[in-house]
């Protein structure tokens, strides 16, 4: 089935541990992009990329790293998670309109 | 920066009430779309609009484009609790491909 699909949909872990977000998407869709969202701030945009191995930073990018090597999967790695990165990420992939993944729920504790 | 403001953060109605969720853009848009993100759930796309004052309805909700193509809003007719969610504008940033959120309105209907 066509769609785009996040893992995991929650996640806890430390502080200082590395930690990486999964998106894949089987659109095709050359746009895709990673939000967050915190309460208060709506939907932040942290990462983005028009095309395999071509990224872009957002409004929140510092501590993130992303990847593209493949048009439908663009991964989200915390570098070193801190508590101010507990929040709900979500992925989209955009033609018209976007396309949202079910977020993933991380915690850092 | 190019923001986009909702106004109001919350309402609360009876159901059955009117509900009115307005989006302002401190630039022209291209077009519009807006979103609704049931609780525990992800943005899922209602509706784009691209003519200047546009209105498109969708059953009970009604989508309008401002003149200018600054503003838009959504009105929902007799509230129902399944209308329970955040309502979230979205225009393209910078007249690019990306898009930039507004902050969303959040729509309680009391049974």
């Amino acid at each position: 089935d066509a769609g785009i699909t996040q893992s995991p949909r929650y996640k806890i872990t430390e502080t200082g541990r590395q930690v990486t977000l999964m998106c894949h998407q089987t659109w095709s869709h050359s746009y895709m992009f990673w939000y967050r969202q915190d309460l208060g701030h709506g939907l932040r945009l942290i990462y983005y990329s028009a095309a395999a191995d071509i990224t872009d930073k957002g409004e929140v990018p510092d501590g993130y790293v992303v990847s593209r090597s493949k048009t439908e999967n663009f991964p989200l790695t915390l570098e070193s998670a801190t508590r101010s990165q507990t929040s709900v990420y979500f992925c989209a992939s955009q033609g018209t309109e976007a396309f949202f993944g079910q977020g993933t729920r991380l915690t850092v504790v | 920066g190019q923001q986009v403001m909702q106004i109001p953060q919350y309402q609360h109605v009876q159901e059955g009430e009117d509900f009115t969720t307005y989006c302002n853009s401190s630039t022209t848009l291209s077009n519009i779309q807006w979103y609704k993100q049931r609780p525990g759930g992800h943005p899922v796309f209602l509706i784009q609009l691209v003519k200047s004052g546009e209105v498109k309805k969708q059953k009970r909700l009604t989508f309008q484009f401002g003149e200018a193509k600054k503003n838009s809003s959504l009105h929902i007719t007799a509230t129902q609790t399944t209308d329970v969610g955040t309502y979230f504008c979205a225009g393209p940033r910078d007249s690019s491909y990306k898009l930039i959120f507004g902050s969303g309105t959040r729509l309680l209907v009391r049974p």
